[in-house]
């Protein structure tokens, strides 16, 4: 089903930043916020940032996100062993007209 | 705390309808999309469908001949009906809390469902 592409795996050592790409097309990406997720092993996804690039309440401004046409970025900074985990973008398709999400991304803390 | 609490059958054989419902708790059930999503063993994220505050709804398009969600507002919770069911829809399925779009801030813990002869 993943219309929007990541790159399988992403690593860095403790204190790196780091940064996992998503990209799309003008139907979802390039038209639509992004959404990004993450799944600490065995746990439902959290999310991580809305709207491209806005942190819940609770979330590190470690953690932040960017968007230009079709593609979207997330960067870690100042990576710490507890972000080992996979990393989802999401985003609404007009021509779906649905959600879809991005194969994941597993980021390993060297 | 708003909770999300999800129950229902586990073991299934091919060609039998999944059905699994999520009461939501601890919080307003008006205003919301609702949602389910699954991930096939060791896979990635899959949207299956949302039903939105006003009880309209948006499936995906390969599932959408086999998928129905609903709502009891009554009762503060809402289903997911997947009929004729195969080895391919063995799956960790979650509900979740959204404002459409993709934007969900809460999950259930997730149930797996295990489609077996």
């Amino acid at each position: 089903q993943s219309v929007l592409t990541q790159p399988p795996s992403a690593s860095g050592a403790p204190g790196q930043r780091v940064t996992i790409s998503c990209s799309g097309s003008t139907s979802n990406v390039g038209s639509n916020f992004v959404y990004w997720y993450q799944q600490l092993p065995a746990t439902a996804p959290k999310l991580l940032l809305y709207r491209n690039n806005q942190r819940p309440s609770g979330v590190p401004d470690r953690f932040s996100g960017s968007k230009s046409g079709t593609s979207a970025s997330l960067a870690i900074s100042g990576l710490r062993s507890e972000d080992e985990a996979d990393y989802y973008c999401a985003a609404w398709d007009d021509s779906l007209r649905g959600v879809i999400f991005g194969g994941g991304t597993k980021m390993t803390v060297l | 705390q708003v909770q999300l609490q999800q129950w229902g059958a586990r073991l299934l054989k091919p060609s039998e309808t999944l059905s699994l419902t999520c009461a939501v708790s601890g919080g307003s059930f008006s205003g919301y999309y609702w949602s389910w999503i699954r991930q096939s063993p060791g896979k990635g994220l899959e949207w299956i469908g949302e039903i939105n505050h006003g009880g309209g709804t948006n499936y995906y398009p390969s599932l959408k001949s086999r998928v129905t969600i609903s709502v009891d507002t009554s009762k503060n919770h809402f289903s997911l009906n997947l009929e004729s069911v195969a080895a391919a829809d063995t799956a960790i399925y979650y509900c979740a809390r959204g404002y459409g779009s993709g934007w969900y801030d809460l999950w259930g813990q997730g149930a797996l469902v295990t489609v077996s002869s």
